[in-house]
Order: structure tokens, then C-alpha cells, then sequence
């Protein structure tokens, strides 16, 4: 079945860096975007960007621009997203999810907790 | 960047029939889409394109969409739809970049 496994829970401390995988299974990984999608503890879904895992293209919400990478490794399948440069209120789950039709997020990883504390 | 506005909280009787909304310029140009999360889960798509179910969703469920506002319908509210919804859409000053709602938390009472 199509499927979005993420890596583990991180913690680091303000500053650092942190790089979460996000491996698809199921489906022809380069026919549909990824995207990132976090959610601070309490809060609402913040959009992040996306990548197309076909031509390694990317687009990034304007707040992050200059702290998110995202690539992609089709011979594994799997997406990732970096963010450098962490604060405390980057606490948040980071969810990968498919672009589907019609502009749908139609597949979401279990989501990776990331804290940010010294 | 564009912004989608939701009430943050609506509730409804079991049974009865709720309306929740996502109000933004984007949506004049752009689908809206809804998303149901309930704790400690990630979301899961029940409303595409302004009015499609993906399958296995109920079509207690349902979408429209008129000028600046979109909404999700519920008829028939059902326990199990207490939960958040989250509205996304295209942002309508750059449409590559996606923006979503802040989110309305559905009580079933």
C-alpha cells in the first residue's frame, strides 16, 4: 500500500541543525511531489514547501527561505528536509505528505518530533 | 503571503448538520481543501477540489465554495468527527506556495 514512513524523534540545541527523512513505498516516487508540513505543540499546520523528487525542484514558504533544503534520492525513495540554524519555537512535528490531484495532500507520513532545547 | 481565516471553535449536536468555513482571497482563484486531525494523529484529506471525498470518507462529508469563502459541510455529525479540520489552498500572491487555515476544532456534543 502507498505509505510515508519518517525517521525518529530528534533533539537538539538552539543553533543546530536537524535532517528528517521522509521514505515513500507504494507509488512511482517521482510522479508526485513531496511536501513538509509542521505543527508546533498546541498549534496549527504550517506549510514548509515542496520538492518535485523528478527534476530536484523546490519551493519554500518565504519564512524559511534561506534555513530549509529539501532533496531527494529516487534510488531509495526517499525524501528529506533539512533546517538549519534551529530555535526553540522550530519545536514542532514535521510531517512529509504527497502532492496528489488537484492540489491534495493525499498521503501523510506518522510525522517526526523535533525539540529544540538547551 | 495570503491568508485563510477559520473560527477557531464550532460545535453541533450529534446528529445535526455543521458548516465550517475558510474565508480568503486565494480562494476566489483557487480549490480548497480540507483536512481532518484528530490528537495525536497526522491529518487526513476529506474534501479535494472543493467538492471531492477521497475514498473511504463518508459522504456525510462534503464541500462548496462561493467567492472568497469555502466551506465543509457535515450532515449527520457523527462522534467520531469531533476533531480539527484545516482548510489549505494555493497562496494568492504566490501560487506555487500553499497556505492553510488556522484551523476550527468541531465539538460533537
Amino acid at each position: 500500500q502507498v505509505q510515508l514512513v519518517q525517521s525518529g524523534a530528534e533533539v537538539k540545541r538552539p543553533g543546530a541543525s536537524v535532517k528528517v527523512s521522509c521514505k515513500a513505498s507504494g507509488y512511482t516516487f517521482t510522479d508526485y511531489y513531496m511536501n513538509w508540513v509542521r505543527q508546533a505543540p498546541g498549534r496549527g499546520l504550517e506549510w514548509m514547501g515542496w520538492i518535485n523528487p523528478n527534476s530536484g525542484d523546490t519551493h519554500y514558504a518565504q519564512k524559511f527561505q534561506g534555513r530549509v533544503t529539501q532533496t531527494s534520492d529516487s534510488s531509495i525513495t526517499t525524501v528529506y528536509m533539512e533546517l538549519r540554524r534551529l530555535k526553540s519555537d522550530d519545536t514542532a512535528v514535521y510531517y512529509c505528505t504527497r502532492g496528489g490531484d488537484w492540489d491534495a495532500f493525499d498521503i501523510w507520513g506518522p510525522g517526526t518530533m523535533v525539540a529544540v532545547s538547551s | 503571503s495570503s491568508e485563510l481565516t477559520q473560527d477557531p471553535a464550532v460545535s453541533v449536536a450529534l446528529g445535526q448538520t455543521v458548516r465550517i468555513t475558510c474565508q480568503g482571497d486565494s480562494l476566489r482563484s483557487y480549490y480548497a481543501s480540507w483536512y481532518q486531525q484528530k490528537p495525536g494523529q497526522a491529518p487526513v484529506v476529506v474534501i479535494y477540489a472543493k467538492n471531492k471525498r477521497p475514498s473511504g470518507i463518508p459522504d456525510r462529508f462534503s464541500g462548496s465554495s462561493s467567492g472568497n469563502t469555502a466551506s465543509l459541510t457535515i450532515t449527520g455529525a457523527q462522534a467520531e468527527d469531533d476533531a480539527d479540520y484545516y482548510c489549505n489552498s494555493r497562496d494568492s500572491s504566490d501560487d506555487l506556495s500553499r497556505v492553510f487555515g488556522g484551523g476550527t476544532k468541531l465539538t460533537v456534543l
